[in-house]
Formats: C-alpha cells, structure tokens, sequence
C-alpha cells in the first residue's frame, strides 16, 4: 500500500463544476502540498498546510491531521484547471508522493 | 515557474555518455531537492541539499548518480554512463528555510537513447 493515496485517479467535469480530490496518507508528516502539473511537465505549487484550512481564488484545501486526510477543492472549473494534480507529504528532508488525479475539465 | 531556472529543459543522450542537469534556486533559497519523475509514474524524491552539503541522499541511486551545489553556480546534478532506464523528467525544487513551501522548477526531460 502508498504511503500516499489519492482519489480518484481521473476526474472528468464539465466547467462549472464543483471538484474535490482527496488525499490520505499513512505516515506521520510535519506538512502536506497540493502541486499542480500541466501538460507539458511543469509543477506548481498550490499550498502548503499543516492544519485547518487554505483559500487561493477558486481552490481551497484542508487538512484532518487526526484522520490524516486532506481535500482538494476547486470551485466553478474551468477548462484551464485541466492538469494533474498531486498530493506530497514532507516527512523530515523527504517528500513522498501520490500518484496524482488527473482532472479534465469540459467546455 | 521562471523563478528556479532548469537548464537545460530537454536532453538527449547516447547510452554510456554523461548527463548534467543544471538547477538554480529562487534567489535567497539555501536548500535544493531533485526529483525523478518517470515515464507513468509518479514523483520521488532523490537527493536534499544545502549549499555546499548533502543533507539527504537516501532517494539517490548508489551508483553513477551524484549531486552537489557548490557555494558559488547552480546545484548539479550529474549522471555518469546513462542507460535507457535514465530516461525521466528531473524537477528541481527550492525552498528558503526547510519548513518553507517549494517552488519547483520546469525540469529537464532526458532522453537517452
């Protein structure tokens, strides 16, 4: 078993939609990311939590420590919110990864 | 992300020569890390250094792999004789302080062939 699951694997939305990807993990982490990666390879990075709750224009994250989960959420997508998207989580200099979910977002 | 630079963004290489792949750090960020993306697979983490040091090499393969960031120039990282399995993409990442968010690099995409 990963470390570091997410669901789902694919995620098809028509625009507009309200999407959320999940991640748990089963390791004790100092800090969880959400990248984003385009076609075309390149990674962003989306936030960074360690507790509670992050807001960045349409995406919000949280984080249960207790229940080790945490929630992806985009709010009214669009078809350039179109990427994977990836959950890591920091585990002292190391940072393990999820497998991604890859999100395509429909006119 | 313009801000940590990867040169070069595509390379090719004939099995046996040698790759080097180039990471500069946000300007003010002390600590780098290298990851391996491979074909259909997902990230993982190679190598954690602060400058001059390697901190974490435990993701690195033992062998024809190796790493540095000298106190001057870009981090390097650099593998001897590739062969076929080489072939992935290479992020760098940077933070300022460790438990600081990364900002991740364009990477390079070697192919070897």
């Amino acid at each position: 078993k990963n470390e570091v699951e997410q669901s789902p694997q694919n995620l098809t939305a028509q625009e507009g939609e309200f999407i959320t990807i999940n991640c748990s993990y089963s390791v004790g982490i100092s800090a969880l990311h959400w990248l984003q990666q385009h076609p075309g390879g390149g990674i962003v990075s989306l936030f960074m939590l360690s507790s509670g709750k992050k807001k960045h224009g349409r995406l919000i994250a949280t984080i249960n420590i207790q229940e080790k989960h945490s929630s992806l959420h985009i709010t009214a997508s669009h078809p350039r919110d179109s990427a994977v998207y990836i959950c890591a989580v920091r585990m002292n200099n190391d940072m393990r990864f999820g497998a991604g979910t890859r999100l395509t977002v429909k006119p | 992300n313009a801000d940590v630079m990867q040169n070069p963004r595509h390379l090719v290489r004939r099995r046996g020569q040698e790759a080097r792949l180039r990471c500069s750090p946000m300007k003010g960020h002390s600590h780098v890390y290298w990851y391996r993306q491979l074909p259909e697979e997902g990230l993982k983490f190679m190598v954690y250094l602060q400058k001059e040091n390697i901190i974490d090499e435990s993701g690195m393969p033992k062998e024809r792999f190796s790493a540095e960031f000298p106190k001057e120039g870009p981090s390097i990282l650099r593998i001897q004789q590739v062969v076929r399995g080489d072939s992935a993409a290479y992020f760098c990442a940077s933070s300022l302080r460790l438990d600081d968010g990364y900002t991740f690099g364009s990477g390079t995409r070697l192919t070897v062939v």
